[in-house]
């Protein structure tokens, strides 16, 4: 079966430093990578893609960017942080399925609270 | 562009029965999620809608109607632990098949 990881699960950073958000996938292979964020009581909010090793999407502009090194890992980076980056990071997945149905799963998430 | 609403926040009473609706605008719609998200956690996959019509699992069913834009999430005979947030997300094929989420509804069940 298929699993995700993320971490830290939680993170307090001061502003102007950098972050380093990892996520791994078990059990699949060639799997849609997605980071997500989502504000207190709000959406998510697509923040990356990638559909293979070194194809990154950008859905926003910001200071935050993206890498994929491997199949199975997905990075968010960033070298200064803003107050405005403080939130919940969700990493999900996808493959396409048979039925086209094509859904999401997501990763526990990393809580970051930039002071 | 995409634009998804559903309504913020659903009361309801344990034992009864609350429908979330979903609206939807996108130009090449590809299908529409339901995802459960309790507080503090990564959200859950519910449920699939790609034709009009009905798909039923167990408590849970969802709507969709693609000629309105509209889909509904209908929770029977609630529990304490339906209390969550609840996520409409659609996907676009004219978009590189990814999903939109709407802001979410927050259903607060009562004993």
């Amino acid at each position: 079966s298929q699993t995700i990881h993320q971490w830290p699960a939680t993170l307090v950073q001061p502003v102007g430093s950098p972050l380093s958000l990892e996520c791994t996938v078990e059990g699949t292979s060639n799997p849609n990578l997605y980071w997500y964020r989502q504000a207190a009581g709000r959406g998510l909010q697509l923040l990356f893609y990638s559909v293979g090793i070194g194809q990154i999407s950008s859905e926003v502009p910001q200071n935050l960017s993206a890498s994929r090194p491997q199949d199975r890992q997905f990075i968010l980076s960033s070298k200064k942080l803003l107050l405005s980056d403080s939130g919940f990071y969700l990493c999900a997945w996808s493959v396409m399925e048979w039925t086209g149905q094509y859904e999401q799963y997501f990763g526990p998430g990393t809580r970051l609270t930039v002071t | 562009g995409q634009n998804i609403d559903q309504p913020t926040e659903m009361t309801a009473t344990e034992g009864a029965i609350v429908q979330i609706n979903c609206t939807y605008q996108t130009s090449g719609f590809n299908g529409l999620f339901w995802y459960q998200q309790h507080a503090g956690e990564a959200p859950t996959f519910l449920s699939y809608n790609v034709l009009d019509g009905l798909e039923e699992k167990g408590r849970f069913s969802s709507f969709l109607s693609r000629s309105k834009g509209y889909s509904y999430l209908l929770l029977k005979e609630l529990q304490m632990k339906d209390s969550a947030s609840y996520l409409c997300a659609v996907r676009d094929n004219a978009a590189g098949n990814k999903l939109t989420f709407g802001g979410g509804t927050r259903v607060l069940v009562k004993p």
